[in-house]
């Protein structure tokens, strides 16, 4: 059982499209980190949010927390963001313990 | 620099010789944690600390022992790895994760970890 289900996959997208990588999770949560893993295999945080909605330059992230469903988007995409993009949560009922989705491979092609 | 560091980053071993990794991190951070990342399966968590002295279980904690003597270190310990174990392993730290606001994780490069 996945505690968190990341949707699609696989993404491949041309250099200025916009790009929505979606987070659905089962369990309680208190916050929900999204973290970018880059090629060589290196881990960056990119958000950790418990509602509403965050902003980093071309990247948005956003939760709802009643429909258990958070949304990573990045707007102009450019083949620098080719990288996994990883959704975990904290579960509330579950210590201070995380679960991880399996990730989003995006490519983007110039 | 702010960092979280790990030791060895490659390793290769065999069955049943006990190793340890080593995380330290620089930035007075309260939690720490291990995890391994495994193809299809994705990251899981191992083992956590709240704080100096305090740590828990994650998702997968079999064969693995921690202990957090200062806040700064939190070592990883195989007493006798076996193959199963082989996967790439990544220490995190964050400034505290006991309530709101929660605090973004800090991760180190990984630790490839071969067990023959």
């Amino acid at each position: 059982k996945n505690e968190v289900e990341q949707s699609p996959q696989n993404l491949t997208a041309q250099e200025g499209e916009f790009i929505t990588i979606n987070c659905s999770y089962s369990v309680g949560i208190s916050a929900l980190h999204w973290l970018q893993q880059h090629p060589g295999g290196g881990i960056v945080s990119l958000f950790m949010l418990s509602s509403g909605k965050k902003k980093h330059g071309r990247l948005i992230a956003t939760i709802n927390i009643q429909e258990k469903h958070s949304s990573l988007h990045i707007t102009a995409s450019h083949p620098r963001d080719s990288a996994v993009y990883i959704c975990a949560v904290k579960g509330r009922h579950t210590g201070n313990q995380f679960y991880f989705g399996t990730g989003t491979s995006l490519t983007v092609i110039p | 620099e702010a960092q979280v560091t790990q030791n060895p980053r490659y390793l290769i071993t065999v069955t049943g010789k006990k190793l340890t990794v080593t995380c330290s991190q620089n930035m007075n951070h309260e939690y720490m944690s291990w995890y391994r990342q495994d193809p299809g399966l994705g990251l899981r968590q191992i083992y956590y600390s709240m704080n100096v002295e305090v740590t828990d279980k994650g998702d997968v904690p079999e064969g693995y022992k921690v202990s957090r003597k200062e806040k700064r270190n939190f070592p990883l310990i195989l007493e006798s790895p076996s193959p199963n174990q082989t996967s790439l392993y990544f220490c995190a730290s964050s400034l505290s994760l006991g309530g709101p606001p929660y605090n973004e994780q800090f991760f180190g490069p990984g630790t490839r970890l071969t067990v023959l």
